[in-house]
């Protein structure tokens, strides 16, 4: 069975710093990967989706991700975070075909920014 | 983006009531999921809803607990039959645009069973 792990149950980070979100899945074919974001009272947004090609990947708001394939990892990271970051992220897998859209998600992140 | 609307956005209800959450896209959708997002925790696939037929539910999950219906490509409605509380959550519904590979989801349904 499929199964997504975040090892960060809460991080915080300065204004300003950089941000790495880890995500490490068990899938058995190759899935595709999504980061997405909730904001308090706000619904998932979308952040990055990674299908196939490069392992790198642009997202929205500053943020890119990278597919490590041998490792089972999806690492989403933004170089300077801003007070606005402040969010729960989430990482997500699925497969394609008639299963996509039934995504497996992880526990979630819950990002802090100090000013 | 596809712009999703549930109703309600939030209730109280009593153990042993039903309560029937509405979503609405605003247009045409290929897929149409509804997730359940647990207090503290993430979110899980209940259902997908098919446009004309029964739905296809997830383990553990069953149509008696959580009928769904789906009349067009645009509208979906879950219930949460005889509710007690752990069936407190928050329910999402998701869709999958036509033509786009892009998932949305909607703000969800805040439910608390007392």
């Amino acid at each position: 069975a499929q199964s997504v792990t975040q090892p960060d149950i809460h991080i915080t980070v300065s204004e300003g710093a950089s941000l790495e979100l880890r995500c490490n899945y068990s899938y058995g074919a190759t899935p595709y990967l999504f980061w997405y974001v909730q904001s308090p009272g706000q619904g998932l947004q979308l952040l990055l989706k990674y299908f196939s090609g490069d392992t790198l990947v642009q997202g929205i708001k500053g943020f890119e991700a990278e597919f490590k394939r041998s490792q089972s990892s999806y690492t989403r990271r933004k170089p300077t975070v801003h007070w606005s970051d402040a969010a729960e992220y989430f990482c997500a897998v699925g497969a394609g075909g008639t299963s996509y859209g039934k995504l497996t998600f992880g526990q979630g992140t819950i990002l802090t920014v100090h000013p | 983006s596809a712009v999703i609307s549930q109703k309600p956005s939030r209730d109280i209800c009593q153990r042993g009531t039903s309560l029937t959450i509405q979503c609405q896209v605003d247009s045409q959708v290929t897929m149409m999921f509804w997730y359940r997002q647990q207090p503290g925790q993430s979110l899980t696939l209940i259902a997908t809803a098919n446009q004309g037929s029964e739905a296809t539910y997830e383990s553990g999950f069953v149509i008696d607990k959580f009928p769904i219906s789906r009349p067009n490509l645009t509208f979906s409605t879950l219930t949460v039959s005889n509710m007690s509380p752990e069936d407190s959550s928050i329910y999402l519904c998701s869709v999958v645009r036509i033509n786009t590979d892009t998932q949305y989801f909607g703000p969800g349904t805040r439910l608390t069973v007392l």
